[in-house]
């Protein structure tokens, strides 16, 4: 099956720096990217919807200013979380798709720690 | 996307099967059946999905209601690695891999 990838898997940054997170489709250039965030004991809730040389499409009540996605290729996209803080940190999974086909491939997550 | 109810939590032994309810009463003539299941600590993984007839793969089965307003994910023996949250999400047709995640269903597995 198709492979998507996150890189790091864990982070910890100091509160008010940037981190970056990459997603990447292995084996396959992915139409369209992903991002969603998961707090401890809840459900993925989605953050963003990427498209490749686009501007990403943000869900309401997302602050597209902290969190800038680019999507520079299609196998790659990347969220920076801008200023980070304590309250952001949390589960952040990407997922991608391609063509026609109906199932998201996810990655595996990366557990971000503001302290 | 029309919204689905599971139950919070389930139990299930080691080895025998497993059904994982879910209610779409309002579900529309176009929307597709999902079933991812998260492990913990990972990403989602897709298990199956179906709009009308029932569907079987290497994972699951899926059974789907005459009217389709109710679906059930079928683990025909469950193990250990089986245990995981299992969301039932639905997908319009014209949709492009958006899914909308509700809480899913806890799936115990006791040895």
């Amino acid at each position: 099956g198709a492979v998507v990838s996150q890189h790091p898997s864990r982070v910890i940054c100091k509160s008010g720096t940037s981190v970056k997170i990459e997603c990447r489709s292995l084996d396959f250039q992915a139409t369209t990217m992903f991002w969603y965030r998961q707090f401890p004991k809840q459900s993925l809730m989605l953050m963003a919807t990427s498209n490749e040389g686009s501007k990403a499409t943000y869900e309401q009540g997302v602050e597209k200013d902290k969190f800038l996605i680019n999507h520079a290729s299609l196998t790659l996209s990347t969220l920076t979380v801008t200023s980070a803080h304590p309250e952001d940190s949390s589960f952040y999974i990407c997922s991608a798709v391609y063509g026609g086909n109906t199932e998201a491939f996810f990655g595996q997550g990366t557990r971000l720690t503001v302290v | 996307d029309a919204k689905t109810t599971q139950p919070n939590s389930m139990e299930s032994n080691e080895e025998e099967p497993v059904h994982l309810p879910c209610n779409h009463s309002t579900i529309s003539g176009t929307d597709y059946i999902h079933w991812y299941r998260q492990l913990p600590s990972q990403g989602p993984e897709y298990v199956i999905h179906g709009l009308t007839s029932n569907v079987n793969n290497r994972m699951a089965s899926l059974a789907i209601a005459e009217d389709r307003k109710s679906s059930t994910l079928i683990l025909h023996r469950a193990t250990l690695r089986d245990a995981a949250v299992y969301y039932c999400i639905l997908r319009g047709s014209s949709n492009t891999g958006k899914l909308i995640f509700g809480q899913g269903t806890t799936l115990q597995v006791k040895p």
